[in-house]
């Protein structure tokens, strides 16, 4: 079955701190799609990233980097330099399953990062 | 474009009331979902929809109807609230299987 695992539930760090957030997944197939979603504290979700299992390479985006590492089936994401505006509850998610040909997006518990001043 | 907007933002129901969350989308995107945000849970799939007439049970469904007649929208109803059903809802469009969701911004529900 589909598990994603954000073991960390909260993360507090002072501004200009580099940051990683664990992602842990479980997939029994070879094909699948992972995912990164933000919630600021205004409560909307914001689409990062989404990597599918054959494609292995890190990305960078700005002060945002992921690590894809199948061989530990981890999906971490990393924050240089912090803000206190990346201060979210960040998401991890995992789809393998196309349900009659909709998505079923599985999500991890969340982690609560909190960046200070 | 609006995105994907939801009504109401706030909801207080009372045990055993039905009500009918709004969900709309003007990207003329296929696939719609409804989600539950609970504490330290993520988000759920309750029902979701791969086109107008099309529509399925995700995760959670118990509790829930939904029907989609027009691409647009995707109305989730409650059929007799229970406390249980205390929650963010937050429904979502993608424009492919797979493919990035845009979420709305979410109704926060409490049933007393």
């Amino acid at each position: 079955a589909q598990k994603v695992t954000q073991a960390q539930t909260e993360i507090s760090v002072v501004e200009k701190e580099d940051v990683t957030l664990d992602c842990v997944y479980e997939t029994r197939d070879t094909t699948y799609y992972l995912f990164w979603y933000k919630q600021p504290p205004s409560g909307e979700l914001v689409f990062l990233i989404r990597r599918n299992s054959f494609d292995e390479q890190n990305e960078i985006s700005g002060r945002y980097s992921w690590n894809f590492q199948k061989s530990t089936s981890s999906f971490n994401f990393t924050i240089t330099a912090s803000q206190v505006v990346d201060s979210a509850v960040y998401f991890c998610a995992l789809s393998d399953d196309a349900i009659q040909g909709a998505q079923k997006l599985v999500f991890g518990q969340g982690t609560r990062l909190t960046i200070n001043p | 474009n609006a995105g994907v907007t939801q009504t109401p933002k706030f909801q207080v129901l009372k045990t055993g009331q039905s009500m009918t969350l709004q969900c709309a989308q003007d990207m003329n995107h296929e696939y719609m979902s409804w989600y539950r945000q609970d504490p330290g849970m993520g988000l759920r799939l309750i029902h979701y929809s791969v086109g107008a007439g099309i529509t399925d049970q995700g995760e959670v469904p118990n509790g829930y109807n939904v029907s989609r007649s027009t691409t647009e929208d995707f109305p989730l109803r409650l059929l007799s609230a229970a406390p249980s059903q205390t929650s963010v809802y937050f429904c979502a469009s993608s424009i492919e299987l797979f493919g990035e969701q845009y979420f709305g911004p979410g109704t926060r529900l409490t049933v007393t």
